[in-house]
């Protein structure tokens, strides 16, 4: 089985600064790693995913994860936050394996503060 | 070419009834998966069905049961609501097993 812990249930920022999203995961079998966005009342937009190959994985709006195999982590950040960036993130983990089950994490809340 | 859609958006329903909460898949993809998103919490899998035959279930009873047609829209039944079963129901559809999930807006469910 999967496990996914975002550390942060929320993280507030100032717009135009850095932001770093913490997800570390556990499993016992290879799997992939993505991070999805949820707007207020809507469904969720993949951000990015990694599925093999360079750990470094780039995604939409500027936004980039890597991969940490060792320490079974996939941080997400941005150099530069906007105030568009306030939504609720996601990381999630499925087996390479089977049924595409996502396991997600609890969520962290993104707080752009102007 | 339409992304995925689910109907209702809202609706509320009585604890001790059923529920059919309706999913159409984008176009050419075969997967449809179901989660349910309490408030405040990360989706939760439910089951998955790939070319009309359940692909896998979640940590759900039985009273929660899907189906898929042969255009690859699906539905998803819960019998005996319960107050618990309030939560925003997410459907996902795949071009095949293992590829990437692309998520409708879900329909939120409240149980009175």
């Amino acid at each position: 089985a999967q496990s996914v812990t975002q550390l942060d249930s929320q993280v507030p920022v100032f717009e135009e600064a850095p932001v770093e999203l913490r997800c570390n995961y556990s499993s016992s079998v290879s799997v992939y790693l993505f991070w999805y966005v949820q707007y207020p009342n809507q469904g969720l937009q993949l951000l990015l995913k990694y599925l093999s190959g360079s750990t470094l994985v780039k995604g939409i709006n500027g936004f980039e994860a890597e991969f940490n195999k060792s320490q079974t982590s996939f941080h997400l950040r941005k150099p530069s936050v906007h105030i568009s960036d306030t939504a609720e993130y996601f990381c999630a983990v499925s087996e390479i394996q089977g049924a595409q089950k996502l396991v997600f994490g609890q969520g962290t809340r993104l707080t752009i503060n102007p | 070419e339409t992304g995925v859609t689910q109907s209702p958006t809202h609706l509320i329903k009585t604890r001790g009834q059923q529920v059919t909460l309706r999913c159409s898949s984008q176009s050419g993809h075969n997967t449809v998966s179901w989660y349910q998103q309490a408030l405040g919490q990360g989706p939760q899998f439910i089951f998955q069905y790939y070319r009309e035959e359940e692909n896998g279930r979640g940590n759900f009873p039985p009273r929660f049961s899907g189906l898929q047609f042969p255009n690859y829209s699906s539905e998803l039944n819960v019998n005996a609501l319960e107050l618990d079963d309030s939560a925003l129901y997410l459907c996902a559809s795949s071009p095949e097993l293992n590829t990437e999930a692309f998520f409708g807006q879900g329909t939120r469910l409240t149980v009175v």
